[in-house]
């Protein structure tokens, strides 16, 4: 298996602009996590999915932010408008099991001028 | 809710040094442990995890964890490091036996110097 896809890798983008962060989790694995890392607040957890299903939601930081799992094998993560502070590395990682290892992606290291 | 603590930010050391990156967590129920490593501009890998057995674990490349369920802790040491050891480290705790979905501690990075 070629582990957890993501794309773009990188992406600069002028605020006001929307951003669309892309997933392909590995094949089988039922749990998928949208994380964001800064060097002010570390790891943040912003959703995680079941079975295509958001669960928990909780973090992420507002309506700015949007995100879905159409189909087992793809998410995507929305920023619109986007703003300065959104930059970041934006991690997408999936589990077989919820309390499970993560296999994370190498991120997408976002960067909003 | 379970919590976890990384109680340093940033452990330089030698090469060839012994280091002990510290964790503690807060649970009063069993727990499952974990340790990733983040090495420069690449996503979270597993390093090492607890589940159950045996309370002292070992990964592939030198380092190695001890549960310690009375002091809540699951220190992650190495006898003697290299350069190549130089990343961010991470502690993550979730409970065992429910659909409960690991938190992660802050992150240690661990420097190692020539």
């Amino acid at each position: 298996d070629a582990g957890v896809i993501q794309s773009p890798r990188h992406e600069v983008t002028e605020m006001g602009q929307e951003v669309t962060l892309r997933c392909k989790p590995i094949s089988g694995h039922d749990y998928l996590f949208w994380y964001r890392q800064t060097m002010m607040r570390g790891l943040e957890l912003l959703i995680y999915f079941n079975n295509n299903v958001p669960i928990d939601d909780s973090g992420m930081p507002e309506d700015r932010f949007s995100a879905k799992m159409p189909n087992a094998s793809f998410s995507t993560l929305k920023i619109q408008p986007s703003e300065p502070r959104d930059s970041a590395v934006y991690f997408c990682a999936s589990s077989l099991e919820p309390e499970e290892t993560q296999y994370f992606g190498p991120g997408t290291r976002l960067l909003v001028l | 809710a379970q919590s976890v603590t990384q109680l340093d930010s940033q452990v330089p050391v030698f090469e060839e040094a012994p280091v002990e990156l510290r964790c503690n967590y807060s649970s009063s129920v069993s727990v499952y442990l974990f340790w990733y490593v983040q090495y420069p501009n690449q996503g979270l890998q597993l390093l090492l995890k607890y589940l159950s057995g045996s309370t002292l674990v070992e990964s592939i490349n030198g380092f190695e964890a001890e549960f310690n369920k009375s002091q809540t802790s699951f220190h992650l040491r190495k006898p003697s490091v290299h350069i190549s050891d130089t990343a961010e480290y991470f502690c993550a705790v979730t409970l065992s036996g429910g659909s409960y979905i690991p938190t992660f501690g802050r992150g240690t990075s661990l420097i190692v110097h020539p």
